[in-house]
C-alpha cells in the first residue's frame, strides 16, 4: 500500500478541458508538493503547500491543501497540450525528512 | 539558485564494473536524498542523509553504497549490479524539516548490461 495514492494515473483530454488530479493519505503530512516531470528528466517542482485548507494559483494551476493536511488536489483550467506530462504529488510525513511520492498522473492533452 | 547538479547525466557499465554516480548542491541544503526511477513508475526513495549521515535506508541492496563526503556532495557507488538496476538514478536536496520542499538534478540515465 503506498503512502500517498493518487488517481487518476492516466488522463487524456482534449485542449481546453478542465481537470483535476488527487492525492490522498492516511496520514498527515507537515508539507505536500507537486512536480511536474518530462521524460528522461528530474521532476520539476510546482508548488508547495504547508497549511490545512491551503490554495494555491499558479497561473491556470490551481492546489488546494486539505484541511487535515491528509489530501491535496491539484486542478487545471483549459488545458494546452503544454501541460502534457507526468504530475507527481509527494510529502513529507509529519516531522520527517522522509519524501514519498504518489503513484503519478501521466497526463496528455490533445489539440 | 536551485541547482542540484547529477554527473554523468549516462551511463552504460557492465555486471563487473564499478562506477560511481555524483551529486552537487549549494543551496546549504542538509537533507540529501537519493531515487531510484523505473520506466513508467514514480520515484522510490533509496537513501536520506541530514548532518552527512546517512539517516534512511530503504532496504536496499549492498551493491549500492552511498557516501556523503561533505555538505554539498553526495555520491552513490555501484558494484556488481544487476540489468534490473537500470533505472534513471535521481539525486535531490532540502532543507531539513517536514515543511520544506525538495529541489531535483537532471537524473542519472543507468544502463547495466
Amino acid at each position: 500500500t503506498q503512502l500517498l495514492e493518487q488517481s487518476p494515473q492516466f488522463l487524456s483530454i482534449q485542449e481546453g478541458e478542465n481537470l483535476t488530479v488527487y492525492c490522498n493519505s492516511s496520514s498527515v503530512f507537515s508539507s505536500l508538493q507537486w512536480y511536474r516531470q518530462e521524460p528522461g528528466e528530474g521532476p520539476v517542482l510546482l508548488v508547495t503547500v504547508v497549511t490545512g485548507g491551503e490554495v494555491k494559483k499558479l497561473k491556470r494551476l490551481t492546489f488546494q491543501f486539505g484541511d487535515a493536511r491528509k489530501d491535496s488536489s491539484l486542478h487545471i483550467t483549459a488545458a494546452q497540450p503544454g501541460d502534457t506530462g507526468l504530475y507527481l504529488c509527494a510529502g513529507k510525513v509529519y516531522n520527517n525528512n522522509d519524501m514519498r511520492f504518489g503513484a503519478g498522473t501521466r497526463l496528455t492533452v490533445k489539440p | 539558485d536551485t541547482e542540484v547538479t547529477q554527473t554523468p547525466k549516462h551511463l552504460v557499465m557492465g555486471m563487473t564494473n564499478k562506477k560511481s554516480l555524483k551529486c552537487e548542491q549549494h543551496m546549504g541544503h542538509r537533507a540529501m536524498y537519493w531515487y531510484k526511477q523505473k520506466a513508467k513508475k514514480p520515484p522510490e526513495l533509496m537513501f536520506v542523509y541530514s548532518y552527512e549521515k546517512l539517516s534512511i535506508n530503504e532496504s536496499v541492496p549492498s551493491r549500492f553504497s552511498p557516501e556523503c563526503p561533505n555538505s554539498s556532495l553526495l555520491n552513490l557507488h555501484l558494484h556488481a549490479l544487476q540489468p534490473e538496476d537500470s533505472a534513471l538514478y535521481l539525486c535531490a536536496s532540502s532543507p531539513l524539516g517536514g515543511s520544506t520542499e525538495a529541489f531535483f538534478g537532471q537524473g542519472t540515465r543507468l544502463t547495466v548490461v
